[in-house]
């Protein structure tokens, strides 16, 4: 789970701005995925991308958008037509011979 | 597409006893079958997980059964301890290193 790292840890945005979320591994994992985690409720696949310049939607990818430049790196970006974008949100990543996804420690993010 | 559920939503038991929590999947291609806890704010964590070659794994005071024909599999927990209490997440993937689908979890409270 060290192997990966999200920040910031805590972010406020304004109605109306788009703000990016970090996400990075030096597991040398293939495949990161990003999750939505609402109060009382699992977790709900945003995007993911199992190789460099290549991603797919996941459930709830409206009013998101993600890049895969580097392995290591996949960036989410909440954008301003995600209406109701206040949550907690979990990066992952696993290799693509094995089956274990690891999580990053989340980002918290609130519309104020 | 693969769906899971999970039940119950909530369980509380007297420290000691036995917990237990189910899950059932649609997908029968589904062969993979890891089980997450995640303590409050943090990450979930990967605590034991199954294949569909196996009908059941345990780990210490953890076992994970499956019933193929059946599509559902459980977590029981024997001997709960207050560190038990979290949110339980059951999950399924359809191929290795692919992307999971996770059930709504439950949350466990074990009381002293």
């Amino acid at each position: 789970d060290g192997g990966i790292t999200q920040s910031p840890k805590y972010l406020f945005r304004k109605e109306g701005q788009n703000v990016t979320l970090s996400c990075e591994q030096n597991l040398n994992h293939d495949a990161m995925y990003w999750y939505r985690q609402d109060p009382g409720q699992g977790l709900r696949l945003i995007y993911y991308s199992q190789i460099v310049n290549d991603f797919q939607k996941g459930d709830i990818a409206e009013g998101y958008s993600v890049s895969r430049e580097k392995k290591e790196s996949f960036p989410l970006t909440v954008t301003s037509a995600q209406k109701n974008p206040t949550a907690f949100y979990l990066c992952a990543s696993n290799a693509l011979n094995t089956d274990t996804q690891y999580f990053g420690p989340g980002t918290r993010l609130t519309v104020l | 597409g693969e769906n899971v559920e999970q039940h119950p939503s909530t369980l509380s038991v007297q420290e000691g006893d036995s917990a237990v929590i189910k899950c059932t999947y649609s997908d029968s291609a589904s062969n993979y079958f890891p089980w997450y806890k995640q303590e409050l704010g943090k990450r979930p964590q990967l605590i034991i997980d199954i294949r569909s070659n196996v009908g059941e794994k345990k780990d210490q005071r953890i076992a994970v059964t499956l019933n193929k024909t059946a599509k559902h599999f459980s977590l029981h927990i024997t001997e709960t301890q207050p560190e038990d209490s979290a949110v339980y997440f059951c999950a399924a993937s359809i191929y290795q290193g692919g992307k999971l689908i996770f059930g709504q979890g439950t949350e466990l409270s074990v009381k002293p």
